[in-house]
């Protein structure tokens, strides 16, 4: 069974403009995440989609974040304009149905200059 | 805002110690994971406790829910330097979404 794919894995862009994300979650799980990751810490919950509608963006920062989930499959994360505190790691799991075990794709490291 | 805190941070141990990975909060979780990460790599899921008191083994590593299920930990015998990593316990949260709360983490190195 193929994993959670993340795309690209690394990426450096100066601080105002604008980057994207992209995940392809597992074959079948409904429920998507994306979290931001802090060097040294444990993940934040930025956003979780239940197919392609939105369950949790209560801690998305919406005015530079946004991310969508198109056909209840891909989906992919936004930033614009990017600050130099966005640095990070971006991770992007998937479930079943629910809150159950959560597969991790490798993630997003995220360097703003 | 629920908070999970871990403890110790950091930690450096020779193969074949024991150690206690601790992970506290003040709310309560209807159930928790522990996950390893490491460098490079997502997180993958070691367990999930789901009652109070609840114990789980898997091979060297001990895992414990609280009775009140507020805290958690994580008890490795004789580490191996393969035990290195990155400790992340999640509680789920009771109300609302139903979301995971990740801790603070715990680095471990493990020295041959």
């Amino acid at each position: 069974e193929a994993g959670v794919a993340q795309s690209p894995r690394y990426k450096i862009i100066e601080k105002r403009q604008s980057v994207a994300f992209w995940c392809n979650p597992i074959s079948g799980h409904a429920t998507l995440y994306w979290y931001q990751q802090i060097l040294g810490q444990g993940p934040k919950l930025l956003i979780q989609f239940q197919n392609n509608g939105v369950v949790d963006d209560s801690q998305l920062p919406k005015d530079r974040f946004s991310a969508e989930r198109l056909k209840g499959v891909d989906s992919t994360l936004k930033i614009q304009p990017a600050k130099l505190e966005d640095s990070a790691v971006y991770l992007c799991a998937s479930s079943t149905t629910g809150p159950g075990e959560q597969y991790f794709g490798p993630g997003t490291r995220l360097t703003v200059t | 805002t629920q908070l999970l805190e871990q403890s110790p941070q950091f930690l450096s141990i020779q193969e074949g110690e024991n150690l206690t990975v601790y992970c506290n909060s003040s709310s309560v979780f209807s159930s928790l994971q522990w996950y390893r990460q490491e460098p490079g790599e997502g997180p993958v899921l070691l367990v999930t406790v789901v009652t109070g008191g609840e114990v789980k083994k898997l091979k060297r590593l001990t895992f414990q829910f609280g009775d009140a299920r507020k805290d958690s930990s994580l008890h490795i015998t004789a580490a191996q330097t393969g035990d290195t990593g990155l400790y992340l316990c999640a509680g789920r949260t009771t109300s609302g979404t139903y979301k995971y709360i990740f801790g603070t983490g715990t680095r471990l190195k493990v020295l041959a």
